[in-house]
């Protein structure tokens, strides 16, 4: 799940067990969420979205599922792989007016696969 | 496409110097951003530009930050003075559709590490 602080929440997962990544967002009024995935000295990558009108959306070897009664948004990761190892953020999109918005991330978790 | 392009990737300077970071966005893409990553504070956004213009600016720090967007090929964050709290890496990124499309897909750089001394 998501956290705060210093330290950053860490799952590891075995190769080719499937990886499930929490986040809560905060806003019951955003209606567009992104995942990103980043690797140690790159920017965060996008992986994949998912609208408010969807609670499911899949991807290659993700998917992304999302829980507006309890603000939760979680992504599984199938088959997980050493190349996954990295650090994903969950952000949802926050509109301050009718046309323009922000992104805002959460504190991410990383993830370790281990042979 | 060369994706978005940042300049320095590192850069050690000291405290009270004038830091200045680059950025070349997606050609096309209408949408800048400059974000700071810190352990502490995570991705925050300082400012983003749309067809060059500021749209908004609320998250940078404090007037010792500025950022200006000359062209849509060109985008550069000043830190006058620096402060060694200003350590961070920083990433720019760029979109090519606004927030009212309803997607808005970010292609970060590979971000300016920037250590004060």
């Amino acid at each position: 799940g998501e956290s705060v602080g210093l330290h950053l929440p860490t799952l590891s997962v075995q190769e080719g067990d499937n990886s499930i990544i929490n986040c809560a967002y905060s806003n019951s009024a955003s209606d567009y969420f992104i995942w990103y995935k980043q690797e140690s000295g790159k920017g965060p990558q996008f992986i994949i979205d998912i609208r408010s009108n969807m609670d499911k959306r899949q991807g290659q070897r993700v998917t992304v599922l999302l829980n507006k009664t309890v603000k939760h948004l979680s992504l599984q990761i199938a088959a997980t792989q050493p190349g996954d190892s990295a650090v994903y953020f969950c952000a949802e999109l926050i509109m301050t007016t009718d046309s323009w918005g922000k992104l805002q991330f959460g504190a991410g978790t990383q993830v370790v696969v281990t042979p | 496409d060369a994706g978005v392009i940042q300049s320095p990737r590192h850069e050690v300077t000291e405290m009270g110097q004038e830091v200045t970071l680059r950025c070349k966005p997606i050609s096309g893409h209408d949408y800048l951003f400059w974000y700071r990553q810190t352990m502490m504070r995570g991705l925050e956004l300082l400012i983003y530009f749309n067809n060059n213009v500021p749209i908004d600016d609320s998250g940078m720090p404090e007037d010792r930050f500025s950022a200006k967007m000359p062209n849509a090929s060109f985008s550069t964050l000043k830190i006058q003075p620096s402060e060694p709290r200003d350590s961070a890496v920083y990433f720019c990124a760029s979109s090519l559709y606004g927030f009212a499309s309803g997607a808005n897909v970010l292609t970060f750089g590979a971000g300016s590490r920037l250590t004060v001394l």
